[in-house]
């Protein structure tokens, strides 16, 4: 059981660079969401997709973008990075459900120089 | 308007002894759910413990219970019988039935658990 898997688990990015965080889950959920979480505090959330095709803002998104071509997979993309951009990055997935809590990943944390 | 608050950033609690971390919420929806998480040092995402907003009887898993009071929109988390372990980060989190299951977290209480 693999569960939600993101990679990589750190990266150093030049300001101005891009990436994408890649985030994959076999539980076959439709719901997944990206928060990042910055030092000491709780998550934001970044983008959200409820199934394949879906994809919707959160409380974050500027300088993100997302796509979900499949159940599976919900990747991040950060274009032009900015020191701002420096967080630790979790994806997670879900039934649709209020009773069931999030499936997250190990997170990825990025330093952006 | 926040969501979820938590007004303790930081507890002492000498082991063997019971903690107990404060959350409150803010929802007009009648169907939600709450849920408690560590953070260890390591960062992953840990689920402790879920209360549905229509449950009669407190949630409890263990050594973890959470003191639901539904008029004070309080949902507290009591870790009774303090290890060295449960020094982490903890969030409280709040899911709404019309939000998209969109969960939305504290900004945390750090415990430290000493001997």
């Amino acid at each position: 059981n693999a569960g939600v898997t993101q990679t990589p688990k750190f990266r150093i990015l030049k300001i101005g660079q891009s990436m994408t965080l890649q985030c994959t889950q076999d539980m076959n959920h439709n719901y997944m969401y990206w928060y990042r979480q910055d030092p000491g505090m709780g998550l934001k959330l970044i983008y959200y997709s409820v199934g394949a095709g879906i994809t919707d803002k959160g409380e974050v998104p500027n300088g993100y973008n997302v796509s979900r071509s499949t159940t599976e997979d919900f990747p991040l993309r950060l274009e032009l990075a900015a020191p701002s951009q420096t967080s630790v990055y979790f994806c997670a997935s879900s039934y649709d459900s209020k009773s069931y809590g999030y499936t997250f990943g190990s997170g990825t944390r990025l330093t952006v120089v | 308007a926040q969501k979820i608050t938590q007004t303790q950033p930081g507890m002492f609690v000498q082991e063997k002894e019971a903690v107990t971390l404060d959350c409150t919420y803010d929802t007009s929806d009648p169907s939600y759910g709450l849920f408690w998480y560590k953070q260890p040092s390591s960062g992953e995402m840990i689920f402790l413990i879920y209360q549905g907003s229509y449950d009669q009887q407190n949630a409890t898993e263990g050594r973890y219970s959470l003191n639901f009071q539904k008029a004070r929109k309080s949902a507290n988390l009591v870790i009774s019988a303090s290890q060295l372990g449960d020094s982490a980060m903890y969030f409280c989190a709040m899911r709404e039935g019309h939000s998209d299951y969109k969960l939305s977290f504290g900004a945390g209480t750090t415990v430290t658990v000493r001997a």
